[in-house]
């Protein structure tokens, strides 16, 4: 049971450049994130989705777009990657099912330079 | 805004000494408060969670006390052992928001020397 897959685990990136972050679940959640991690910051939402087709802003939206086009899967887009993206990108998901359990994946870490 | 403070920033004790994770919060709908743990180069994990009807809950050697009254919890760890040497986040969530999001700390970082 793979549970929650990123990919890819490792980038860098020029800035301007653009780039896709791929999250994907076996658990058949309904629910998922995308968090960054930073020194010092903690964990901080990026957006979510409640459910396939929908999305939300967390905290920190700007610079990013998502979709949910399937519900096994939840895209986080850069347009134009700048310097303060460096960061390592968590997804989770969350199912109504496992209760208010969000698992996490393992990470991807970005680096734009 | 920061709703949930949490501290210390980091931590270091010896093994078999009880460190102590403190968390407040600010939002009186939180009625959901989980702590994560991480170990380096790997995501968060659920470690142990609690609600406001109880003041305590034990899991192993891991323990939450929870205080509704001056809106803080804390994480205390019996026994620690270096492999729980790790980050550690609180967090929380509320029913009128579906619990469909959680609010972080901004983690301690543990270090249990043998």
């Amino acid at each position: 049971n793979a549970g929650v897959t990123q990919t890819p685990k490792f980038r860098v990136l020029k800035t301007g450049q653009s780039m896709t972050l791929l999250c994907a679940q076996d658990m058949n959640h309904e629910y998922m994130y995308w968090y960054r991690q930073d020194p010092g910051m903690g964990l901080r939402l990026i957006h979510y989705s409640v459910g396939e087709g929908t999305t939300a802003k967390g905290e920190v939206p700007d610079g990013y777009n998502v979709s949910r086009l399937k519900k096994q899967n939840f895209l986080l887009g850069l347009e134009s990657a700048a310097p303060s993206q460096t960061s390592v990108y968590f997804c989770a998901s969350r199912g109504q099912a496992s209760g208010n359990t969000i698992y996490f994946g393992e990470g991807s870490w970005l680096t734009v330079v | 805004q920061q709703q949930v403070k949490q501290s210390p920033q980091s931590l270091i004790v010896q093994k078999g000494g009880i460190p102590i994770i403190n968390c407040a919060y600010e939002n009186t709908a939180f009625d959901y408060f989980p702590w994560y743990q991480q170990f380096p180069g790997k995501g968060p994990a659920l470690l142990i969670a609690i609600r406001p009807d109880v003041s305590e809950k034990k899991e192993g050697r891991f323990t939450i006390s929870f205080n509704k009254s001056a809106k803080q919890f804390s994480l205390h760890i019996m026994d620690s052992q270096p492999g729980d040497s790790a980050t550690y986040f609180c967090a929380a969530s509320s029913r009128g928001s579906g619990y469909s999001t959680l609010t972080f700390g901004k983690g301690t970082m543990l270090l249990v020397s043998p």
